[in-house]
Order: C-alpha cells, then sequence, then structure tokens
C-alpha cells in the first residue's frame, strides 16, 4: 500500500525551481525514498532516490528531512518537458520488493 | 538500465474476447511485475511476476482473470481474459534489473474494450 502524500496539482513557471513536496511520515530505517514521473501515459521513468542524505543527479535534487518524515524534489529550472505527474514512493532499496505507487503531484509548467 | 519492450502499444477488443500481452527485457532480471492504469488514475499493482512458479497477485486480482506467465528471466506475459469495457486502461510490465535505478518500465499497453 502507498505510504505517501503528495498534494494532488502544482503549477510552475518554466525556468523556475519546481519543489514537490512528499509526506512519508510512517518511513521504516531500511526504507529509500525513489521519485518517478509519468509523462502523458508513458511508462514511468526513474528520477532519483535516497535513503538519508541529500542526492543530486542530473535530472534533480532530493531533499530528505533529518527525522526522514518528509521530502523534497527540486527540478533546478523546470521546462515545459517537465510536464508530467510525478510519484514519490518509499520502500526497501535495492531489492525486488512490490512497488506501489500513490496518487502523485501533477506538475504542469506554465511558460 | 535495463530496456523493456511491450507489446501491442494499443488495441481495441471485442468484449468476452481476451488479450495476451507482452513484455521482453534486453538482460535476465529477477522480478517483473503488472501494473494497471485506468483512465486519469495512478498505477494499481495487479501481480508479480515469479520464473518458475505462479504468480504472486496482488486483492481484487485473480489469476483466472489475468493469467500471467513467466517462461524465463528477460519475458513475461498478461492475458485480460473475458474482457468488458470495465477491463480498458493502460497495463504497464515492470523489471527491477537489480541496479541503483529502481524499476525500469514499459511503454504501456493501451486496451480499449468496446
Amino acid at each position: 500500500d502507498a505510504k505517501t502524500t503528495q498534494p494532488p496539482s502544482m503549477d510552475c513557471a518554466e525556468g523556475r525551481a519546481a519543489n514537490l513536496p512528499c509526506n512519508h511520515s510512517t518511513i521504516s530505517g531500511n526504507e529509500y525514498v525513489y521519485w518517478y514521473r509519468q509523462i502523458h501515459s508513458q511508462g514511468p521513468q526513474y528520477i532519483i532516490h535516497g535513503l538519508k542524505n541529500n542526492e543530486t543527479n542530473e535530472m534533480a535534487s532530493l531533499i530528505i528531512t533529518e527525522d526522514r518524515k518528509s521530502s523534497t524534489l527540486i527540478l533546478p529550472h523546470a521546462t515545459l518537458r517537465d510536464t508530467a505527474v510525478y510519484y514519490c514512493i518509499v520502500r526497501p532499496g535495492n531489492t525486488g520488493n512490490q512497488f506501489y505507487f500513490g496518487t502523485g503531484t501533477s506538475l504542469t509548467v506554465i511558460p | 538500465s535495463a530496456v523493456i519492450s511491450q507489446k501491442p502499444s494499443r488495441d481495441i477488443c471485442q468484449r468476452g474476447t481476451s488479450l495476451t500481452i507482452q513484455c521482453q527485457v534486453d538482460s535476465q532480471v529477477t522480478m517483473m511485475f503488472w501494473y494497471r492504469q485506468q483512465p486519469g488514475q495512478s498505477l494499481t499493482l495487479i501481480a508479480t511476476a515469479n520464473q518458475g512458479s505462479e504468480a504472486t497477485y496482488e486483492s481484487g486480482f485473480v489469476i483466472d482473470k489475468f493469467p500471467i506467465s513467466r517462461p524465463n528471466l528477460t519475458f513475461s506475459t498478461l492475458t485480460v481474459s473475458n474482457m468488458s469495457p470495465e477491463d480498458s486502461s493502460i497495463y504497464l510490465c515492470s523489471a527491477f534489473p537489480g541496479d541503483t535505478y529502481g524499476y525500469t518500465f514499459g511503454s504501456g499497453t493501451r486496451l480499449t474494450v468496446v
């Protein structure tokens, strides 16, 4: 079952940073936070994941609070192509366990 | 990361018929999964496709309706049986390749039942 809470929708101006929040107050010590996005009903695309340290890659940054009960995905310079549904998922990391999706946040990047 | 080829990409089917969806992964993977995404909704896990044993179904999904095969470590099929208009959805397969990138997804099969 999904263990995360996300706002249903957000807007962001093109070129600005998009900050997408996620609450996961019941996260366990061995669970990672994963972020995926789905563009226009394509297959979900991996963005980033982390355990407790902040992470950054070529797509985004992930900020996890010290108590690990919430996190924020940051798209530093949003483009129109970043318009998508963003899913925050918590699960034990690097194992083949089931992957459950919540309702996600529909991000619209506005020109 | 692993690449999944899923087919067909879309189909329109008559009620009462069955459709088999195929997923081919370009590397061996231990775990494969099947999801359904109803219009405007999030993804719902249908089942885990286990190699060499029966699939494990989530609550609300049964083998008679969604039989799954997993003949080897790179391939799986999902059949949607005795279809009704309520089965109109996008069906997606996923694989866990065991690397740090998490799960890889196919591009989905858009099914319309008329």
